[in-house]
């Protein structure tokens, strides 16, 4: 059986604090990201995406930053709940192909 | 909107059996695709519909593994004959088009033993 898995990082937060999940992306020609969140026995839930136009996008307690110039995607939650704990996953659409690259993820624990 | 459903949630088979895993896109996506996902490895893509046809099947493992689109709302994923090593949860996901975010189901747990 399998003895090594992926290792995942993981984010321990406060509840009520404000969580910053980090993605570094790997193609230049990427124009499309999106944050995925899976918890536990689910699928990954669409939260928020952005394109490569913009640099920054604000949903519901959630925002979305882009750094182009170093490749970079970051999730901002504001006021960490309990329902926020679970996997985030980044995941990068390269224009002119069908496929999304996923990240490794990120374990988010929030912390009572 | 239902989402993208996928039956069953778990399957436990014997090793050497046959295994199909259903899925149903949401309606109105043309595109659909296939993950697999294992602790040792992540996500997976295994292949790629677009307007049912198979565009990129390069993720599917071995012969064992093989996909069908019969019609815009119905995709199956078959493994014959299956092996431990298949053991994972599989997911089919849907999108309207490429460059729009696509959606997962709550995907297949299979086990075999």
């Amino acid at each position: 059986g399998e003895s090594v898995g992926l290792h995942l990082p993981t984010l321990s937060v406060q509840e009520g604090d404000n969580s910053i999940i980090n993605c570094a992306y790997s193609n230049s020609a990427s124009d499309y990201f999106i944050w995925y969140k899976q918890e536990s026995g689910k699928g990954p839930q669409f939260i928020i995406d952005i394109r490569s136009n913009m640099d920054k996008r604000q949903g519901q307690r959630v925002t979305v930053l882009l750094n182009k110039t170093v490749k970079h995607l970051s999730l901002q939650i504001a006021a960490t709940q309990p329902g926020d704990s679970a996997v985030y996953f980044c995941a990068e659409w390269v224009s002119g192909t069908y496929k999304y690259i996923f990240g490794t993820g990120t374990r988010l624990k929030v912390l009572a | 909107d239902a989402g993208v459903i996928q039956s069953p949630r778990h399957e436990v088979t014997e090793m050497g059996q046959e295994v199909t895993l259903r899925c149903k896109p949401i309606s109105g996506h043309n595109s659909l695709f296939w993950y697999r996902q294992t602790m040792m490895r992540g996500l997976e893509l295994l292949i790629y519909f677009n307007n049912n046809v198979p565009i990129d099947d390069s993720g599917m493992p071995e012969d064992r593994f093989s996909a069908k689109m019969p019609n815009a709302s119905f995709s199956t994923l078959k493994i014959q004959p299956s092996e431990p090593r298949d053991s994972a949860v599989y997911f089919c996901a849907s999108t309207p088009g490429t460059g729009l975010s696509a959606f997962f189901g709550q995907g297949t747990r299979l086990t075999v033993v």
